[in-house]
């Protein structure tokens, strides 16, 4: 089967940079995703890794290690709108090529 | 940018009730799903649709039912709804990423 495993919540302040970790156990992993959503709205893409090392988009980074079974998002210069949940989501070829989503992290940015 | 509509963002019904949740995308995407989302479990796959009329089960698809009848909308159907149906429940389209809706939150009394 597959399992994700990350921290429920996470405290930063405002200007910091967090990381967000992600552990998983799936057989035939096809990449890892990653979803921000704020309270009472729809999740959305942030970022994907199909490959090892790190992607970057603006203040946000991925990071992919297959070998670990192990990812990470990365925000920097964070900001109080960054306060949302974020999950990581693994798209699994025994998995008819679809995503199974971790539990989430809500991460919390303070001034 | 692609849109996805959920018919309902809030829902009461009552338990034994039929219920329907419909999604419509607007890009033409082969792929929808349906996701439920509770605290602490984050979403969980109910039911998924490669193509018109074509349903595959997700993790949890026991008292849900789906319907694709046309490649737009991708309805999500509670035979007899129970208070353990109690959630929000999110439509997806696509695949790589995925574009959701803003969730229907339902309540079965």
């Amino acid at each position: 089967g597959q399992s994700l495993e990350q921290p429920s919540e996470v405290t930063a302040v405002e200007g910091a940079i967090v990381q967000i970790n992600c552990t998983y156990q799936t057989s035939g992993f096809y990449g890892l995703s990653w979803y921000q959503q704020h309270d009472g709205g729809a999740p959305t893409f942030l970022s994907y890794n199909g490959l090892d090392g790190l992607e970057e988009t603006g203040r946000f980074s991925s990071f992919l290690s297959r070998s670990d079974s192990y990812g990470y998002l990365l925000l920097q210069e964070l900001q109080m709108k960054d306060s949302a949940s974020y999950f990581c989501a693994v798209r699994s070829t025994n998995y008819g090529q679809n995503f199974v989503f971790g539990p989430g992290t809500r991460l919390s940015v303070l001034p | 940018d692609v849109k996805v509509t959920q018919s309902s963002r809030y829902l009461v019904k009552r338990t034994g009730e039929k219920v329907f949740l419909e999604c419509v995308q607007d890009m033409d995407h082969e792929n929808m799903f349906w996701y439920r989302q509770d605290p602490g479990l984050g979403l969980r796959l109910i039911y998924f649709s490669y193509d018109v009329k074509m349903k595959e089960k997700g993790d949890i698809p026991e008292g849900y039912s789906v319907s694709r009848e046309k490649k737009e909308r991708f309805s999500l159907i509670l035979e007899s709804a129970s208070t353990n149906q109690t959630s929000m429940y999110l439509c997806a389209s696509s695949s790589q990423p995925q574009h959701f809706g803003d969730g229907t939150r339902l309540s079965i009394l």
